[in-house]
């Protein structure tokens, strides 16, 4: 059972654009809402976290837009480079558990 | 500061064969996470500790794996015997006790291939 969704699947973006990825949850008793990116052959590293009672966070070039109503949130790389291509993944804590979305693929075209 | 170590890196075993991972946390973080991340999916918790004693392994296929941490430090995971399914990449995290759960720092991996 997926408790997060996450979409799209992969995403390409030319450098300065605007990455996009999107996640929904059913659980309104998570209390937090973490992003994590991931490197090929590394582990995922913490990005940005944003709690349910916050619209949107904001750490230099990453944006986390929260909506409580509809149960969704979604990252948006601002001005997307290179090095950000890696895989990106969206979860959802509950206690002391994480539950993660699948993931998303972001290239960025130079 | 020294990240989460993980070893080995890269495994290839044949079905019904045992193998072993071994983890090294960040130092004086007392929570230890394993996960498996299945390719094109996202990490799912198998086992948690905190210290020696383990707060969840409800995700844990007991019949065939088993985790210890008998000194509250280092850990090692154990597949036996493997299956084609468990064919996965198999991530340590730790985390600082009583710090948000979404604060962990994962190591690189162990990327394992069952044939």
């Amino acid at each position: 059972q997926q408790q997060v969704k996450q979409s799209p699947q992969s995403l390409i973006v030319q450098k300065g654009g605007i990455s996009i990825i999107n996640c929904a949850y059913e659980n309104t008793a998570f209390d937090y809402f973490p992003w994590y990116q991931q490197f090929p052959g590394k582990g995922p590293a913490l990005l940005i976290a944003i709690r349910p009672d916050v619209s949107e966070k904001k750490e230099g070039r990453f944006t986390i837009s929260f909506n409580k109503s509809a149960k969704q949130f979604s990252l948006h790389i601002m001005d997307s480079q290179p090095g950000d291509s890696a895989t990106y993944f969206c979860a959802a804590s509950l206690g002391h558990k994480l539950s993660f979305g699948a993931g998303t693929t972001v290239t960025v075209r130079a | 500061e020294a990240g989460v170590a993980q070893s080995p890196r890269y495994k290839i075993i044949e079905k019904r064969q045992s193998v072993a991972f071994w983890c090294n946390p960040i130092s004086g973080h007392a929570t230890l996470y394993w996960y498996q991340q299945i390719l094109g999916q996202g990490p799912k918790l198998l086992i948690q500790f905190q210290n020696n004693g383990v707060v969840d392994d409800s995700q844990l296929p007991k019949d065939r794996f088993s985790a210890e941490r008998l000194k509250g430090v280092d850990s090692t995971l154990k597949i036996q015997p493997a299956k084609l399914e468990d064919s996965a990449v198999y991530l340590c995290a730790s985390s600082l006790a009583g710090t948000a759960t979404y604060e962990q720092y994962f190591g690189p991996g162990t990327r394992l291939t069952v044939t």
